[in-house]
């Protein structure tokens, strides 16, 4: 149960597009469509922003977008806003029936 | 309103036993799996342990297997997490979360409650 392999740190400025990369291996992410992304601000819970690869929940903006190729989920946010620095982690479902998160990307907007 | 309210977490010693409590409230709690994550200072998410809507199926990480119990009541509406055997490596802000429809998403958290394990 490693887990996925996601960037320490990106950073963009207001108006621009990120992509956060998420590489996991055949047994998570390359095989099931069960990738999930979570924002989380300091000192809160982590929130659900994409599900099973790239499902919005109801509310979140539709400047999220998530996809996957292979073994490795992206996560990419578009026309950045000041609200969107936190951290972002990924997490896939595993073939042996668990639940494995990335280590987390912190966000810095400039 | 959907909400989680984790409770129980604290100061126990190495080699100690705590039990975390998670109260949920404005969902069919038997009707859904639950999870417990938790996330060390200054570190990322890790998933600790989850269970089925009925309870009948239970799944661990093997960082906590054997050490580890989860369990629901659904007469309360409660989801708990037995810890035995606490270490060090243990001691972070527990969340415990709602499945959107299955394990593979976590779509309500609670706030998280904090077990120090320390001498």
């Amino acid at each position: 149960q490693s887990a996925l392999t996601q960037p320490a740190s990106v950073s963009g400025s207001p108006g621009q597009s990120i992509t956060i990369s998420c590489t996991g291996t055949s047994s998570d992410v390359g095989g099931y469509n069960y990738v999930s992304w979570y924002q989380q601000h300091p000192g809160k819970a982590p929130k659900l922003m994409i599900y099973d690869v790239s499902n919005r929940p109801s509310g979140v903006s539709n400047r999220f977008s998530g996809s996957k190729s292979g073994n490795t989920a992206s996560l990419t946010i578009s026309g950045l806003q000041a609200e969107d620095e936190g951290e972002y982690s990924c997490s896939s479902y595993t073939s042996s029936d668990t639940l494995v998160f990335g280590g987390g990307t912190k966000l810095t907007v400039l | 309103e959907v909400q989680l309210l984790e409770s129980g977490g604290g100061l126990v010693q190495p080699g100690g036993s705590l039990r975390l409590s998670c109260a949920a409230s404005g969902f069919t709690f038997s009707s859904y799996g639950m999870s417990w994550v938790r996330q060390a200072p200054g570190k990322g998410l890790e998933w600790v342990s989850g269970i089925s809507g009925s309870g009948g199926s239970t799944y661990y990480a093997d960082s906590v297997k054997g050490r580890f119990t989860i369990s629901r009541d659904s007469s309360k509406n409660t989801l708990y997490l037995q810890m035995h055997s606490l270490r060090a490596e243990d001691m972070a802000v527990y969340y415990c979360a709602k499945d959107r429809l299955t394990i593979s998403a976590l779509d309500i958290w609670g706030q998280g409650t904090m077990v120090t394990v320390s001498s």
